[in-house]
């Protein structure tokens, strides 16, 4: 079956320390995305990627890195520079960049709680 | 710029009753609209999207979103709900501005109730 994987499902991260969260497609699609979503405030962009090697960032990239490597793989790094991790996070993929009205097709989440 | 208003966070109705949840969306580009559905603790799925053509757009499972550009408004209804239909629905907007730009709304919350 196509579709995007994440994992972990729940991750728990010690103050000051860096984790990182997988995502993984079998789409052949050429954009990625990581989102954050808390409660009341929607989907929130983190980063984007349109191509492999390229990644642009978001709007809310502080505290966060990624990077592509491999079509298929877009890995999302929450270090301890960001300060309210806690949060669930969304990874999506879509055949070109979302402005092109491309349906985004989007991973189970991670959720990410803060000890 | 892009904006996504939903205007109502939580929508309680009763099985079978109507529902229609409200989107209202701001650009100064051309735009494609899309209605997605998340079920608890899960990712976000297509419910369906307008692109161009007939401004009345429907799913499988019997929902429909109509396209007022002169309103900018892409509202979506249902005319019977089931208790399956339960979950948090989001209004996206995409449109090109110089580069990628896909802006969801902040959800609404539709519960329904046996």
């Amino acid at each position: 079956d196509g579709g995007i994987t994440q994992s972990p499902k729940y991750l728990f991260r010690k103050e000051g320390q860096n984790v990182t969260l997988s995502c993984e497609q079998n789409l052949n699609h050429d954009a990625m995305y990581w989102y954050r979503q808390d409660p009341g405030q929607g989907l929130r962009l983190i980063y984007y990627s349109q191509i492999v090697n390229d990644f642009q960032k978001g709007d809310i990239a502080e505290g966060y890195s990624v990077s592509r490597e491999k079509k298929e793989s877009f890995p999302l790094t929450v270090t301890s520079a960001q300060k309210n991790p806690t949060a669930f996070y969304l990874c999506a993929s879509s055949m070109r960049s979302g402005g092109s009205g491309d349906t985004q097709y989007f991973g189970p989440g991670t959720r990410l709680t803060v000890l | 710029a892009q904006s996504v208003t939903q205007l109502d966070s939580q929508v309680p109705v009763f099985e079978e009753a109507p529902v229609e949840l409200r989107c209202n969306y701001s650009s100064s580009v051309s735009v494609y609209l899309f209605w997605y559905v998340q079920y608890p603790n899960q990712g976000l799925q297509l419910l369906l999207k307008y692109l161009s053509g007939s401004t009345l757009v429907e799913s499988i499972n019997g929902f429909e979103a109509e396209f007022n550009k002169s309103q900018t408004s892409f509202h979506l209804r249902k005319p019977s709900v089931h208790i399956s239909d339960t979950a948090e629905y989001f209004c996206a907007v995409s449109g090109y501005t110089g580069g990628f730009k896909t802006i969801f709304g902040a959800g609404t919350r539709l519960f329904v109730k046996a």
